[in-house]
């Protein structure tokens, strides 16, 4: 298994500002996902986080808008870049410890809202 | 594109009765993932169960088991002895293979009355 810890667990933010969220897990991982989730609704992939290399995005997710780092295999970062109240969501982050269709392992998530 | 349907939003079910949530996708794909997902209320997303689609044999863990129909694209979760703690929005997801990203259904949201 893995636990996955998020920070933060929530937070409030003006439009137009950034928020970064960072996504902590216990062992080395093999893949990382950021997710959102609109309230009451369900998760769209915004991107793969690859270690070393820039970030898979999916179709209606930009660089620009959502960067991610992920410097080693336990870590990595989302920024939610000139937030807007269409922004306001659950950002989740899951990772994978074998590659292959396996199990995925989902952080408690960080709850944005954009006033 | 791969998409997912599932097309109950809301079940309920009795304690020790069993219950049935539909899924279907579409995917022209000979090989890929299935799974079902549970979300309890305020809590993380965990695993409920997995098929790999070249598996004839329907997963089963516990109480848990799917009725997959590889050439209809329906995959089914079906609880028995349903549980209080069974309470939670259910999510069929699928990943294609190779790929290990998740594209996950609209969810099913569970209720379950002593």
């Amino acid at each position: 298994s893995a636990v996955i810890s998020q920070k933060p667990s929530r937070d409030i933010c003006q439009r137009g500002t950034s928020l970064t969220i960072q996504c902590q897990v216990d062992s080395q991982v093999t893949m990382m996902f950021w997710y959102r989730q609109q309230p009451g609704q369900s998760l769209t992939l915004i991107a793969t986080a690859n270690q070393g290399s820039e970030a898979t995005y999916e179709s209606g997710f930009v660089i620009d808008k959502f960067p991610i780092s992920r410097p080693n295999l336990t870590f990595s970062t989302l920024t939610v870049s000139n937030m807007s109240p269409e922004d306001s969501s659950i950002y989740l982050c899951s990772v994978s410890k074998v590659a292959g269709g396996y199990e995925q392992y989902f952080g408690p998530g960080t709850r944005l809202t954009v006033t | 594109a791969q998409t997912v349907t599932q097309s109950q939003p809301e079940m309920s079910v009795q304690e020790a009765e069993t219950v049935t949530l539909s899924c279907t996708y579409d995917t022209s794909e000979s090989d890929y993932y299935l799974f079902w997902y549970k979300q309890p209320p305020s809590r993380q997303m965990i695993l409920v169960i997995r098929q790999e689609a070249y598996k004839q044999q329907n997963a089963t863990e516990n109480r848990f088991s799917v009725n997959f129909q590889k050439a209809a694209k329906s995959f089914s979760l079906k609880i028995s002895d349903s549980q209080l703690g069974d309470a939670a929005m259910y999510f069929c997801a699928y990943s294609p293979y190779n790929t290990d990203k998740l594209i996950f259904g609209t969810g099913t949201r569970l209720q379950v009355f002593p």
